[in-house]
């Protein structure tokens, strides 16, 4: 079965990058890697997604290792209001069903 | 504002009740899926619907059945409730098409508890 693994939490200081890791070791050839979070008293939002190659938005960058057995969401200047639950999760291709989640990873910033 | 409404925002119930939450996605989109948030499970996909018809499930308990309406609203209904029942209930939305470049859009949740 699919699984991803998360830190349970990580710090950063304010305007400093983040890098929130994501193990998903079992991941098939045609399973998105998406990635929400969930800020206080708010149900999750969406932050980005890939497949294959490192995507960049507004929000955020995602890096993919090669094998596609891990991912990193990078966060390039932490702000206070960036402190949330960051959920990495498998969608099957076909279908935008979701197939795991993990536990997520609490990120707290610090002023 | 995601543009998904829920309803309600919270219930209280006793155990061995049923109740029926209620969620509306936004406009257009045909995909609502359900999840539940307790704070040891973490947050479980429950079961996705798709244009009315049921599309997969997840960790859905056989005592929790959904469906979603012609007009795409969709109620979630927990019968025989249990004690451990007690968590927070998303609902989720996304696009026209069944693909993975759909973002999911959540409603603010509706928190059960049973007593």
């Amino acid at each position: 079965d699919a699984k991803t693994t998360q830190p349970n939490s990580m710090e950063s200081n304010e305007e400093e990058p983040v890098h929130l890791p994501c193990n998903h070791s079992t991941i098939s050839g045609t399973d998105y890697i998406h990635w929400y979070r969930q800020l206080p008293s708010q149900g999750p939002e969406y932050v980005i997604h890939g497949l294959t190659s490192n995507v960049n938005n507004r929000m955020a960058s995602l890096a993919i290792a090669e094998d596609r057995k891990s991912s990193t969401l990078i966060l390039h200047r932490a702000t206070l209001r960036d402190a949330a639950v960051y959920y990495c999760i498998l969608f099957r291709r076909s279908g935008n069903t979701p197939l795991v989640f993990g536990k997520g990873t609490r990120l707290s910033v610090i002023a | 504002d995601s543009g998904v409404t829920q309803t309600p925002k919270h219930l209280i119930t006793a155990t061995g009740q049923r109740v029926t939450l209620r969620c509306s996605p936004r406009s257009g989109d045909l995909s609502v899926y359900w999840y539940q948030q307790s704070l040891d499970q973490g947050l479980q996909f429950l079961i996705q619907y798709y244009n009315g018809e049921e599309r997969a499930k997840g960790n859905i308990l056989e005592r929790f059945s959904a469906q979603q309406f012609p007009d795409l609203h969709s109620e979630l209904n927990l019968s025989s409730l249990e004690l451990g029942d007690s968590a927070l209930y998303f609902c989720a939305s996304s696009g026209t098409a069944l693909s993975s470049y759909n973002e999911q859009f959540f409603g603010p949740g509706t928190r059960l508890t049973v007593l």
